[in-house]
């Protein structure tokens, strides 16, 4: 089943901190975050396993609360290149098969 | 020096047409996955192959048809298209080595069904 992603879309400007949702029905092993640019391919940003672990990467960062089978993605502080569809994929069990939300659209003005 | 390329990038068919996408990954994985992303960005699992070993099949019509060759290729045939084919595909792969692993994604295959 399709994890849901909120919001659909939020615009925000440079400088100014986001957060992306992404919760499942489903009990997870693992999530995933993507990044997908216009026309581009999806870009790997982090994996969190079950465990509630928090992830940084720069300014992006992740959580993942097993109980609640929910993960949060943080962007602090935008830049105009964080612009992009965020997505989730989300795993069950040791499976590779990822089960992606249907994204959430950021846009940072200047 | 490219990990997972497609070919071709475009393909612009008419209906009813058997096209073909090739995808090659260098990064000596052993995983290969299709996903279809449709106009609404939804990306969707079609295949999976493992070591040349299909794993993953998701409801998609038999028109579509995975081939291996080896682990680093990963090809889709698609017979008869259909206009609800058009869309970007996807191929991407990754390692199933301990734990999960990330994927890795090609440039993207948009293909459109006249």
């Amino acid at each position: 089943q399709q994890p849901v992603q909120s919001p659909q879309a939020v615009i925000l400007r440079e400088g100014e901190d986001a957060v992306i949702n992404c919760s499942s029905s489903k009990a997870l092993y693992s999530v995933h975050w993507y990044r997908q640019k216009h026309g581009e391919a999806p870009v790997f940003l982090m994996i969190l396993l079950k465990g509630g672990e928090q992830k940084g990467h720069e300014k992006i960062s992740a959580s993942f609360n097993e109980k609640k089978q929910q993960s949060s993605l943080y962007l602090t502080a935008s830049q105009l290149s964080y612009s992009g569809t965020y997505f989730c994929g989300t795993a069950s069990g040791s499976a590779r098969q990822l089960t992606f939300g249907s994204g959430t659209q950021l846009t940072v003005l200047p | 020096d490219t990990a997972v390329s497609q070919t071709p990038k475009y393909l612009v068919t008419q209906m009813g047409n058997d096209k073909s996408i090739k995808c090659e990954q260098n990064l000596g994985h052993d995983t290969m996955y299709w996903y279809k992303q449709d106009s609404k960005k939804f990306l969707k699992i079609m295949f999976s192959y493992n070591n040349k070993e299909l794993i993953i099949n998701e409801t998609v019509p038999n028109r579509f048809s995975p081939k291996s060759p080896d682990k680093a290729h990963l090809n889709l045939h698609i017979n008869s298209l259909e206009l609800g084919d058009s869309a970007v595909y996807f191929c991407a792969s990754s390692n199933t080595g301990v734990g999960p692993n990330e994927q890795f994604f090609g440039p993207g295959t948009r293909l459109t069904v006249l």
